[in-house]
């Protein structure tokens, strides 16, 4: 099993529509985010967390939320659903002292 | 917030032949990191980088951090065909808002020929 897993891997959805991203880990990593990847911009952050308690907004938040339901699961949700939230997004963790992030191999998300 | 330019965008290169990147800032970094990404899946960690100066290989990949801090390059020798991907440089800031985030540069889209 992958140290990180995002589910689903592909997601068409419509305009106005609400979903959710899921991110589980087994690494036992304090620290989760989310980014989105668009061709040519890299990889923006959108939300992290360092535990359970702690979740704060990165560069790109507008229009998502996210919920840290256990030190495993991140979870990003796109409240109503908009055709520029399309792109590719990706999980991550990292360990105390570990400057490295392991990531999951992202979900391709289309919005219609 | 802090940016990383990162260069070219894309190269087309023939097997064997040496590959070199670079990403650099305006503002100051306490950590440069290396990524590949394979088409499909996140990326990876290639090398990391911990203090001004220093200069790290792995096989066939060397990075250096520059000395003033704000930049970063990684060069590939005699290239392969499963070096085509996406090559990410990722840094962390000095301040105290860059705290545990990793700032990402565009990315280099690599493409060798056989």
């Amino acid at each position: 099993d992958a140290d990180v897993t995002q589910t689903p891997r592909n997601r068409i959805t419509k305009t106005g529509k609400r979903i959710m991203l899921e991110c589980s880990q087994t690494k036992g990593h304090d620290r989760m985010y989310w980014y989105r990847q668009d061709p040519g911009l890299g990889l923006r952050l959108i939300y992290y967390s360092f535990d359970v308690k702690d979740i704060n907004k990165g560069e790109i938040s507008d229009g998502y939320s996210v919920s840290r339901q256990a030190q495993a699961k991140f979870s990003l949700s796109l409240e109503s659903a908009i055709p520029n939230q399309t792109a590719l997004y990706f999980c991550a963790t990292r360990g105390q002292g570990n400057y490295g992030y392991t990531f999951g191999s992202g979900t391709r998300l289309t919005v219609v | 917030g802090q940016q990383l330019n990162q260069s070219p965008q894309s190269m087309f290169i023939q097997e064997g032949e040496d590959v070199s990147m670079n990403c650099t800032s305006s503002s100051i970094f306490n950590t440069w990191l290396w990524y590949k990404q394979d088409p499909g899946e996140g990326p990876v960690l290639l090398i990391a980088l911990y203090k001004a100066g220093e200069l790290t290989s792995n096989g066939r990949l060397t990075a250096q951090f520059g000395i003033t801090r704000k930049d970063s390059f990684l060069n590939i020798s005699a290239s392969i065909p499963s070096d085509v991907g996406i090559y990410f440089c990722a840094g962390q800031g000095a301040g105290g808002t860059s705290y545990g985030k990793l700032t990402f540069g565009q990315g280099t889209i690599l493409t060798v020929h056989p």
